[in-house]
């Protein structure tokens, strides 16, 4: 079946640093990804949308000068925390759309749980 | 835009009983509803997948059901067990993405 692979699965910051997230689709190629966050006991909300070979597309609200995204390759993104504060602390999950926007089937990386001193 | 709400937001249950989870949404204008168990500090792992054309999907003691005019899932869950214990996310599949309910927390007690 197919798999994403989340590193690193969790990481320890302090304050101002940047902190570096990848995601890669392992057996299959994925034109699109996406970026969610989830705060504790609160849903997943999607950050944004990456796109292979174009700029990726944020949601309202989420600033994309402090959340780089980059997908290079057909099988993998980054996300990119830049100057990380403690607000940042979250859990960060990818997934993958390996099968096109048709069926719109997305599957999940293991997420980053990021923690911000 | 598609807003999906979760009830119960908790369940408490004796090991063995059967249990349902409900899922609503707004649109009905969806590609698929998926079904997901996410575990403490976990991601996500898939269990229920149901295209908007199909309206209910089985895997073992699992079941969930699609009735998209009326907005509804649900996900029933035979003999529970311990192991069951997790948060159960729905999430329904449209042009907007996925959008997800804030999921039921269910503790099975042994």
């Amino acid at each position: 079946g197919a798999v994403v692979s989340q590193h690193p699965s969790r990481v320890i910051c302090k304050s101002g640093t940047s902190v570096k997230i990848e995601c890669r689709s392992l057996d299959f190629q994925a034109t699109t990804m996406f970026w969610y966050r989830q705060f504790p006991k609160q849903s997943l909300m999607l950050m944004a949308t990456s796109n292979e070979g174009s700029k990726a597309t944020y949601e309202q609200g989420v600033e994309k000068d402090k959340f780089l995204i980059n997908h290079a390759s057909l099988t993998l993104s980054t996300l990119t925390v830049t100057s990380a504060h403690p607000e940042d602390s979250s859990f960060y999950i990818c997934s993958a759309d390996g099968t096109g926007a048709s069926l719109n089937i997305q599957y999940f990386g293991a997420g980053t749980r990021l923690s911000v001193l | 835009k598609q807003e999906v709400t979760q009830i119960p937001a908790a369940l408490s249950v004796p090991e063995g009983e059967n249990l349902v989870l409900n899922c609503s949404f707004t649109d009905s204008a969806i590609y698929n509803l998926q079904w997901f168990r996410q575990d403490p500090g976990k991601g996500l792992t898939s269990l229920l997948l149901i295209q908007s054309s199909q309206r209910e999907q089985t895997s073992g003691r699992l079941n969930a059901s699609l009735d998209k005019s009326s907005g509804r899932s649900t996900l029933y869950i035979a003999a529970s067990q311990p192991g069951d214990s997790a948060t159960y996310l729905c999430a329904v599949g449209g042009a907007d993405g996925l959008t997800f309910g804030k999921g039921t927390h269910l503790i099975i007690q042994p």
